[in-house]
């Protein structure tokens, strides 16, 4: 098992195109969750998945971001026409329910021009 | 709201001391906490973690300690390198209100550790 990981690494993107980023859990991982870092700052929590139920999202998940995890395995977290707030480093985790130990991928850091 | 402060914000050291790393958060009503390192540029690593029922937690030359009641956790470092060197996170685990288990974080502390 190699961990999580998320593809693409990095993503340059002009302002108002729509971008998709996928990540990979850790294997049988049921738990996935999707968070933002801006530079200076800590990872934001976005939204979570459990298996392919999305049971929460953050207040700063605007209507121009969609997450989705078909079949409760990988998932990938869209965002239609970007604005340059947009860009950050994407990262993804996983865990699973009954280890709290949370697992992140390497991210995607968007770069929005 | 949960809000997690580390202490200090960035921290140069020379090799081979001993250092402390501070965390305190506001919501004592967490489940367990986890530290993570961060290099520039990359994802998060897990270091440890610590479950609500235990006080601390040991891997090598890291040791972690954890106090609810007070809000406080502390992440020691022993015998610094220059590999140590990146942004050590806190998180601790907790609804606070929403449907899930997830991790709310500080801004971090960034270590230098000089050779």
């Amino acid at each position: 098992d190699t961990g999580v990981s998320q593809n693409p690494r990095h993503k340059i993107t002009k302002r108002g195109q729509n971008v998709t980023f996928r990540c990979d859990p850790i294997s049988e991982h049921n738990r996935l969750y999707w968070y933002r870092q801006t530079l200076g700052q800590g990872p934001e929590f976005l939204t979570y998945f459990q298996n392919e139920a999305q049971l929460e999202k953050s207040r700063l998940l605007s209507d121009r971001f969609s997450a989705e995890r078909p079949k409760g395995s990988f998932s990938t977290l869209e965002i239609q026409r970007t604005e340059q707030g947009d860009s950050a480093m994407y990262l993804c985790a996983s865990s699973f329910t009954q280890g709290p130990e949370a697992f992140f991928g390497q991210g995607t850091r968007l770069t929005v021009v | 709201k949960q809000e997690v402060t580390q202490i200090p914000a960035a921290l140069s050291v020379p090799e081979g001391e001993n250092l402390v790393l501070n965390c305190s958060f506001t919501d004592s009503a967490i489940y367990n906490l986890q530290w993570f390192r961060q290099d520039p540029g990359k994802g998060l690593t897990s270091l440890l973690l610590i479950q609500s029922s235990q006080r601390e937690q040991t891997s090598g030359r890291l040791n972690a300690s954890l106090d609810k009641s007070s809000g406080r956790s502390t992440l020691y470092i022993a015998a610094s390198q220059p590999g140590d060197s990146a942004t050590y996170l806190c998180a601790p685990h907790g609804s606070y209100g929403g449907a899930t288990n997830k991790l709310i974080f500080g801004t971090g502390t960034l270590l230098a550790v000089q050779p």
